[in-house]
């Protein structure tokens, strides 16, 4: 069955960068659109960012800018966040979720808690 | 890209039916029947149960319907159980190529 299991999320201060990761299964990633989305306490659901199945196109939120960077493994099944000049807003539970084409998310994996804070 | 409109709060009685409304613009609801819906229960991942406006992906109960029409898109469950009380998210695609989420329905069931 599909899995996608996310890791690398913790405590980090303001300024400060952090790398998710997220580990596929249960399906062929390589042809997959994979995302991002975030969920700050309390919040709503936010994406974040898109990269498609080689990695050629990639999009993201306006809020990250220029400070994060999507990219993917296909050898390895693995998707990335690089999180760089982290928020105190930046604060919330991450997702990867597969994208089964248009942004319908149809599976995503239980989170990893990011906490921005001094 | 402004967050798609959606009530803060719906309730329900058991095997009632509710229907939450998900309004956009003509830059994403209205013109791309990529509209998605999610269910979250608390501490939990999303789960989506409506995709492309009015589909149901394999597993999900055909309690729950979706439709459009204008800029606004709509979530209809029907014969509300206990277990549907849980947060409802819309999402469409936009012009920009991106999407966006609504803000989030909380719906609870009396």
């Amino acid at each position: 069955q599909v899995q996608l299991v996310e890791s690398g999320g913790g405590l980090v201060k303001p300024g400060g960068s952090l790398r998710l990761s997220c580990a596929a299964s249960g399906f062929s990633f390589s042809d997959d659109y994979m995302t991002w989305i975030r969920q700050a306490p309390g919040k709503g659901l936010e994406w974040v960012s898109y990269i498609s199945s080689s990695g050629s196109t990639i999009y993201y939120a306006d809020s990250v800018k220029g400070r994060f960077t999507i990219s993917r493994d296909n050898a390895k099944n693995s998707l990335y966040l690089q999180m760089n000049s982290l928020r105190a807003e930046d604060t919330a539970v991450y997702y990867c979720a597969r994208d089964a084409r248009w942004y319908t998310f149809d599976y995503w994996g239980q989170g990893t808690l990011v906490t921005v804070s001094s | 890209q402004s967050a798609l409109t959606q009530p803060a709060s719906v309730s329900g009685s058991p095997g009632q039916s509710i229907t939450i409304s998900c309004t956009g613009t003509s830059s994403d609801v209205g013109s791309y029947n990529y509209v998605s819906w999610y269910q979250q229960h608390p501490g939990k991942a999303p789960k989506l149960m409506i995709y492309e406006v009015s589909n149901r992906p394999s597993g999900v109960s055909n309690r729950f319907s979706g439709s459009k029409s204008g800029n606004t898109a709509s979530l209809t469950i029907s014969g509300l159980q206990a277990d549907d009380e849980a947060d409802y998210y819309c999402s469409s695609y936009t012009s920009s190529s991106t999407p966006v989420f609504g803000g989030g329905t909380k719906l609870t069931v009396l």
